[in-house]
């Protein structure tokens, strides 16, 4: 089983939908959990972070984690044509360093 | 702030030679990582320093890789021989803590491949 674990996609969706993008990750012991947004050819770079169960809202953008069924996930309202990207779920298990899950594509269709 | 530089950011090379990757990590930064990216495994940690000491080197997947950071203001992924398997895209990051709080800031990348 992988350490985490996403749908590689693609996902698509159109414009003005809302995009759900889903992780899972093994080890339970895993506090802090991160979204990276990788558009093509580019670098990562951080979109999201949350540490506690619940919803967090930043902008167009929310991350949902639920410890108990060890998933997180982001959800992007209003998607837009510039929102398509792979989108990379990243969680920091225990005496670990961060780990990346392979990434899910979005595109979002105009 | 100039953010985390690499280079080069291509290089071609053949098998058996050798590859140096070069990262210059932001400054104030304590802590450096270097990241394997394929389509086949996604983004793999190969290491990670703190304070210029490599402490967790687990991802590093044979002794043909070393990597160093002979001061807080460069680092060095080396590759001998190198071999085909080896072409992907390797970043480099760094961050002001090991990444559970503050976020890894990635360079461009260096894009090899090896014939």
């Amino acid at each position: 089983q992988k350490e985490v674990e996403q749908n590689s996609g693609p996902l698509s969706v159109p414009e003005g939908a809302i995009a759900s993008l889903n992780c899972t990750y093994s080890d339970r012991g895993s506090q802090s959990f991160f979204w990276y947004r990788q558009y093509s050819g580019k670098s990562p770079e951080l979109i999201m972070f949350i540490y506690s169960n619940g919803d967090k809202e930043d902008g167009r953008f929310t991350a949902q984690l639920n410890k108990a069924s060890q998933y997180v996930s982001l959800l992007i309202r209003d998607s837009q044509p510039s929102d398509s990207a792979t989108y990379l779920c990243a969680v920091f298990p225990p005496a670990r360093q961060l780990t990346f899950g392979s990434g899910t594509q979005l595109t979002v269709l105009p | 702030d100039a953010g985390v530089i690499q280079s080069p950011r291509h290089e071609v090379t053949e098998m058996g030679q050798e590859v140096t990757l070069r990262c210059k990590p932001i400054s104030g930064h304590n802590s450096l990582f270097w990241y394997r990216q394929t389509m086949m495994r996604g983004l793999e940690l190969l290491i990670y320093f703190n304070n210029n000491v490599p402490i967790d080197d687990s991802g590093m997947p044979e002794d043909r890789f070393s990597a160093k950071m002979p001061n807080a203001s460069f680092s060095t992924l080396k590759i001998q021989p190198s071999e085909p398997r080896d072409s992907a895209v390797y970043f480099c990051a760094s961050s002001l803590d090991r990444g559970q709080v503050s976020p890894l800031h990635f360079g461009n990348g260096t894009r090899l491949t090896v014939t």
